[in-house]
Parts: structure tokens; sequence; C-alpha cells
């Protein structure tokens, strides 16, 4: 079947303008991850969401950071004024939620702010 | 949080040759993964090892977790092996159950033929 789907593959935006990244998961999984690899922070969890629970949000760098998962499956990350810093690629996956030893990774989408 | 730091940084090897890749961790932990990022960025799941030994094909890895660390094997390596190769901490949270992985920097591993 199909892998984890991230939209766009490559963006690139203007220093303050607002940013919306997609994420498609898998078929039947409930959990579903963000990640953030940047050259100076390596792999950072961002969020977790499990099916209609409260995410885990403990991740997001800053209040510019949101996202949200519309009816357990595609979910869309938004980053708020963009900064520079910002750069790097958004990785999402997903697993099923006893199974999150197994997470399926997306191509990622890889973000310029300039 | 948690500390997570693999070795060597970088290793060059020509086809056919063996490899250990190391990751140290700072605390106790229940979960420990290995990942591989081939050259294009696709992140794949090698293993799920919080302990013991485990193989597939000519990769295996070994987690000690009560000296805190694991090391991955690679045997009659292949260019298809290049990429970088993480080693990640899983932490569960409470609540939502939440899973967390805490990744090392992890080791680029180029294999020239």
């Amino acid at each position: 079947g199909a892998g984890v789907s991230q939209s766009p593959s490559n963006k690139v935006t203007e220093k303050g303008k607002d940013v919306e990244l997609r994420c498609d998961p898998i078929s039947g999984h409930t959990a579903l991850y963000w990640y953030r690899q940047s050259l100076g922070q390596g792999l950072e969890f961002l969020i977790y969401f499990q099916g209609n629970s409260a995410p885990d949000k403990s991740g997001l760098p800053s209040d510019r950071f949101s996202a949200e998962r519309t009816g357990g499956s595609v979910s869309t990350l938004t980053i708020q004024r963009t900064q520079q810093e910002d750069s790097a690629v958004y990785l999402c996956a997903s697993s099923f939620r006893d199974r999150f030893y197994e997470q399926y990774f997306g191509p990622g989408t890889r973000l310029t702010v300039t | 949080g948690i500390q997570v730091e693999q070795s060597p940084p970088d290793l060059i090897l020509q086809e056919g040759a063996n490899s250990t890749l190391r990751c140290n961790f700072s605390d106790s932990v229940n979960n420990l993964q290995w990942f591989h990022q081939n050259p294009w960025g696709q992140l794949i799941n090698l293993f799920y090892i919080p302990s013991g030994t485990k193989q597939n094909g000519r990769l295996s890895a070994t987690t000690v977790a009560t000296e805190r660390y694991s090391l991955l094997y690679i045997s009659s390596s292949q260019t298809t092996d290049s990429g970088v190769y993480f080693c990640a901490v899983g932490y569960l949270g409470s609540g939502a159950g939440s899973y967390q992985l805490t990744f090392g920097k992890g080791t680029k591993l180029s294999v020239i033929p």
C-alpha cells in the first residue's frame, strides 16, 4: 500500500511569511509524529498525535509552531512568521498505536526561509 | 534530558568490509532503535532493540542496557549501505501514551566500490 506522503516536497518562503506543511499517514495508522531535521540541531521530535487524544506538543520550539490533525488522518504543521532558523527538513511519520517502534517516515518537506 | 552519542561521526569503507557503529546513552532506557537515512533522505527503521541481539541479513545489533550502549554491525558492506545511521532512544510519555524519539547525531557511512 501507499506509504506516508508529504507535501510540498520543497518550500521556499520569505522571512515573516506563514507556511503550511501537510502529512498523509499510512491508512489505519492512528499515531502520527512530526520531526525536524536541521544541520545545527539534528533530528528533533516536534509533536505526537494519537487518535482523538490531546496531542503531545512538548517538542514544539515556539508558539509560532502549531499542528492539527483532522479526522484522525491528515495532519498540517503550520509555522507562523517564519524565521531563518526554521529552515530544515520537516519529517512526518506514522505507526499503529501499539507498534510505536515501527514508525514509517515520509520523504520530508525541505523548508528554506530566505 | 537523555543524551545520545554516536561514534564514529564519519566512516569510509571499502565494499566488502565490516564495520561496527556505537551508540552510548546517558540514562537507562527501555526503547532503543536504529535507523538508516539513505542519500535521498528517506529514513528507515532497522532495529527496535531495547536489549539483547537481533540480526537482519547482513546487519545485526546488540544493546547492553545495563552498560548504556548499543552496537550496530554491518558485514560485507555494499554501496547501498551508504547513508547516515541514527541511534534513537524512545520515551513513552504519560497521558495519551506519547512516544518521543531522541536521536543521536548519526554516523555517516560511505561505502566505496
